[in-house]
């Protein structure tokens, strides 16, 4: 059972423009939802992460949405550029006893042409 | 400041072989965790560790196995390889267990042939 579902698995887009990745959750206990950024050979990074409590959450270029009643949250990269070019994932975890896994989506490859 | 180091950075087992990954941080964080990327499949979690001592298996962990006898060294070994577990190998820690950053070692690219 895929409990955090990510579209699309790749995305082109031009330069300056806005790249939008989303992804669903069926766990309602989630309750902490974060980025990760990956390059080619490295290792992910986080990129930024938000809690339930709050619907948007800005960091620079990048922005999560989250809509708790809908059980989606998605990453916006405003003004998206070639260094972007990365395979983000979005990922989710609960808090409470017996709950040490952070839950990955699959990714999606973003490649920022110029 | 090294964070996670992940050593070998590649390798190429037979089928049958076994080998341990070694995975290390110098950050004096409690949680490690080993994750599996594959095409199309994201990462998924082989086993975690909440602390010395104390390790549980995650959504993949069969054919794995591993220890935490300190707080710094979390190795995972490979029992018997297969060609199913041809894969990129993650590393991670975390200050605590729940609801904070992971750090990702650079990988190991394992190759069962």
């Amino acid at each position: 059972q895929q409990q955090v579902k990510q579209s699309p698995q790749s995305l082109i887009v031009q330069k300056g423009g806005i790249s939008i990745i989303n992804c669903a959750y069926e766990n309602t206990a989630f309750d902490y939802f974060p980025w990760y950024q990956q390059f080619p050979g490295k290792g992910p990074a986080l990129l930024i992460a938000i809690r339930p409590d709050v619907s948007e959450k800005k960091e620079g270029r990048f922005t999560i949405s989250f809509n708790k009643s809908a059980k989606q949250f998605s990453l916006h990269i405003m003004d998206s550029q070639p260094g972007d070019s990365a395979t983000y994932f979005c990922a989710a975890s609960r808090s409470g006893a017996g709950s040490y896994q952070l839950t990955f989506g699959k990714g999606t490859k973003l490649s920022v042409i110029p | 400041n090294a964070g996670v180091t992940q050593t070998p950075k590649f390798q190429v087992l037979k089928t049958g072989q076994s080998m341990t990954l070694q995975c290390a941080q110098d950050m004096n964080h409690e949680y490690m965790s080993w994750y599996r990327q594959d095409p199309g499949m994201g990462l998924r979690l082989i086993h975690y560790s909440v602390g010395a001592g104390i390790t549980d298996q995650g959504e993949v962990p069969n054919g794995y196995n591993v220890s935490r006898s300190t707080t710094e060294d979390f190795p995972l070994r490979l029992l018997s390889a297969a060609p199913s577990q041809t894969s990129v190998y993650f590393c991670a820690s975390s200050l605590r267990a729940m609801n904070t950053e992971a750090f990702f070692g650079q990988g190991t690219r394992l190759t069962v042939v």
